[in-house]
């Protein structure tokens, strides 16, 4: 079984569109990051949240820890191509530190 | 700053050949040392961690090994590829004392043939 399910898995929208991409889990994470990866390179962290109900945004990226820390979203407002990849949400459960778990990510297609 | 590099950026080796994939971290001591492979276009599985020297978890049975024979530096390796070991390696660390948040190498391309 999965510990992080992402949804949806693939999205294709066009450029001004927005966007929510959910990150569930029936575990409870001391935090949780959200990562973009382009083909052929490594992720590359966005965000990190810490406390339920935590919001933060990142210009046009708003990401939100759920109240019970077991989920989070990230909303993307007017997307743009650059916005174009595979976002993965990645947590490690509470008692499991240095073991990071990755979601099943979500593949954005933006096109003009 | 902190940087991770990984090495070489792409491979291709005949089925039965011996593996040696390198990382090395700088800027930073006695950082958690993880790698990761990835099937196309999704997430990531977790191969080995390590949190100091000679200490290695396996986190799946399989056919590759990693050693961590130095503070900064983290090896993944296999005697004899197999076919299914095709794919994308990761290199990661995160900071020993906090742990949560990772940080990547630029990844290897491995194709077995």
């Amino acid at each position: 079984t999965q510990l992080l399910e992402q949804s949806p898995q693939f999205l294709s929208i066009q450029e001004g569109e927005n966007l929510t991409v959910y990150c569930n889990s029936s575990s409870v994470f001391s935090s949780l990051q959200w990562y973009r990866q382009e083909p052929g390179e490594g992720p590359v962290l966005l965000v990190t949240v810490v406390t339920g109900g935590e919001v933060k945004k990142l210009k046009r990226l708003t990401f939100q820890f759920g109240d019970a820390r077991k989920d989070s979203s990230l909303h993307i407002t007017a997307a743009q191509p650059g916005d174009t990849g595979l976002y993965l949400c990645a947590g490690a459960p509470t008692g499991t530190a240095s073991k990071l778990t990755f979601g099943t990510g979500t593949r954005l297609q933006v096109t003009l | 700053s902190q940087t991770i590099h990984q090495w070489p950026a792409t491979l291709v080796q005949p089925v039965g050949s011996p593996l040696s994939l390198e990382c090395t971290v700088e800027g930073t001591s006695n950082p958690n040392l993880y790698w990761y492979r990835q099937a196309a276009g999704r997430g990531l599985q977790l191969l080995f961690y390590s949190v100091g020297i000679g200490q290695i978890s396996s986190e799946v049975p399989q056919n590759l090994s990693a050693s961590r024979p130095q503070d900064r530096q983290f090896i993944l390796s296999s005697k004899k590829l197999l076919l299914s070991d095709s794919g994308f390696y990761l290199c990661a660390w995160s900071p020993g004392n906090s742990g949560n948040t990772i940080y990547f190498g630029e990844g290897s391309w491995l194709t077995v043939v």
